[in-house]
């Protein structure tokens, strides 16, 4: 248990309305992330953070924002839920060997209908 | 940006059977990592392993870098270690990982 908690775990939303995913790490690592899991796709990068404030886009960031306004809380919004963003999402940090190996949360089911 | 593929996509076996999963990436890589997510969806980190052989239990790994690929031995699998697992790396000054689209592996009783 690397201290990410992810929540909720899972929600339920209508399409065209804000939803905000939270990850919450228990240590102050400075490296935080946001994936996707869909089928056939593996895990893709939505959005990092290398700090407060902090943040860049990954290879998947349309219709996405992120925001960290303290070391511990990397939080991911979707403005306007499409059915597209139907997925689970993860959150991971990295940590040790140069903040390069990665601990991801248990995952957040979203459903957008 | 680098490119990871993983193979067999699906693999069957019976219970107590070996098996080898390949991982190749297509540029060299600072860290690689396999993962396994479980039935329940969560993923676990089985190796932090950029070069070099290393083993836990029954599972091991072996990553040729220069060679650009990595492999994932299972011995005597169990139905527990059904799931899918991944291979993920980082390449060049980035600290985010690109993903493998997994192999799928199902060990029947």
């Amino acid at each position: 248990d690397a201290g990410i908690t992810q929540s909720p775990r899972h929600k339920v939303t209508e399409t065209g309305t804000p939803v905000t995913l939270r990850c919450h790490q228990t240590e102050n690592h400075r490296y935080m992330y946001w994936y996707r899991q869909d089928p056939g796709h593996g895990l893709r990068l939505i959005h990092y953070s290398y700090g407060v404030k902090d943040t860049d886009k990954g290879e998947v960031s349309d219709g996405y924002s992120v925001s960290r306004s303290k070391t511990e809380d990397f939080l991911l919004t979707l403005e306007s839920a499409t059915s597209s963003q139907t997925s689970v999402y993860f959150c991971a940090i990295s940590i040790g060997h140069g903040e390069t190996e990665a601990f991801f949360g248990q995952g957040t089911r979203l459903t957008v209908v | 940006g680098i490119q990871v593929e993983q193979s067999p996509p699906d693999l069957i076996l019976q219970e107590g059977a070996n098996s080898t999963l390949r991982c190749n990436f297509s540029d060299s890589v600072n860290n690689l990592q396999w993962f396994h997510q479980n039935p329940w969806g969560q993923l676990i980190n089985l190796f932090y392993i950029p070069s070099g052989t290393k083993q836990n239990g029954r599972l091991s790994a072996t990553t040729v870098a220069t060679e650009r690929y990595s492999l994932l031995y299972i011995s005597s699998s169990q139905t527990t270690d059904s799931g899918v697992y991944f291979c993920a790396v980082t390449s060049g000054s980035a600290r985010q990982l690109t993903f493998g689209s997994g192999t799928q592996l199902t060990v029947l009783p």
